[in-house]
């Protein structure tokens, strides 16, 4: 089954871990991104990557680290720096960065208690 | 900076009736306006979406409109079903090129 996915669906973390957030394609896209969504303020942009190697900050990168070291790996690391980070992260991919779809992954609800 | 408007963020309907989601953005560079549909505990699908140079498309029941003068877009869905219940986010590229999504607006159908 082709497509981009996401684990754990959820995970529980304490308070001052830093926790990593897998995102795999096999879609052979070049573009990846992280968004968060919480309730009433819609997809906000982490961080993503037009190709493998680079990435740039979206507009809420604060305390999220993100690598691209591999084509189809795009995982995202929450570190203990994140004021907030009780949420729903979903990663999306598509074929170039910019003007074309993005296909969503099933996203990770993280609880850090 | 970037920034997308949505409105309504709650919307209720009888089902056979049509529903309209409004977006206005602030980016005159903006060149691509997808719609995702959201249904609960499931991620985000595109169902539709429109580019600068066309003005409405239609698919089936689901219609997008862009006004560019007035930067804005919206989503029309006609003779709406229990199934359209949703959230349905509104998106825009901008001059960077990176996806900015509305808030998002919760379409409810009662049948």
């Amino acid at each position: 089954d082709g497509g981009i996915t996401q684990s754990p669906k959820y995970l529980f973390r304490k308070e001052g871990q830093n926790v990593t957030l897998s995102c795999e394609q096999n879609l052979n896209h070049d573009a990846m991104y992280w968004y968060r969504q919480d309730p009433g303020q819609g997809l906000r942009l982490i961080y993503y990557s037009q190709i493998v190697n680079d990435f740039q900050k979206g507009d809420i990168a604060e305390g999220y680290s993100v690598s691209r070291e591999k084509k189809e790996s795009f995982p995202l690391t929450v570190t203990s720096a994140q004021k907030n980070p009780t949420a729903f992260y979903l990663c999306a991919s598509s074929p170039t960065f910019g003007g074309t779809e993005a296909f969503f992954g099933q996203g990770t609800r993280l609880t850090v208690v | 900076g970037e920034n997308v408007e949505q409105h309504p963020s709650t919307l209720s309907v009888q089902e056979g009736d049509s529903a309209v989601i409004k977006c206005t953005y602030s980016d005159s560079a903006s060149n691509y306006f997808p719609w995702y549909k959201q249904e609960l505990g499931k991620r985000p699908q595109l169902i539709i979406d429109i580019r600068s140079n066309v003005g409405e498309k239609k698919d089936q029941r689901i219609a997008v409109t862009l006004n560019k003068t007035a930067k804005h877009f919206s989503l029309h869905i006609t003779e709406t079903q229990p199934e359209d219940s949703a959230v349905y986010f509104c998106a825009e590229d901008g001059a960077t090129n990176k996806l900015i999504f509305g808030t998002g607006t919760l379409l409810a159908v009662q049948p």
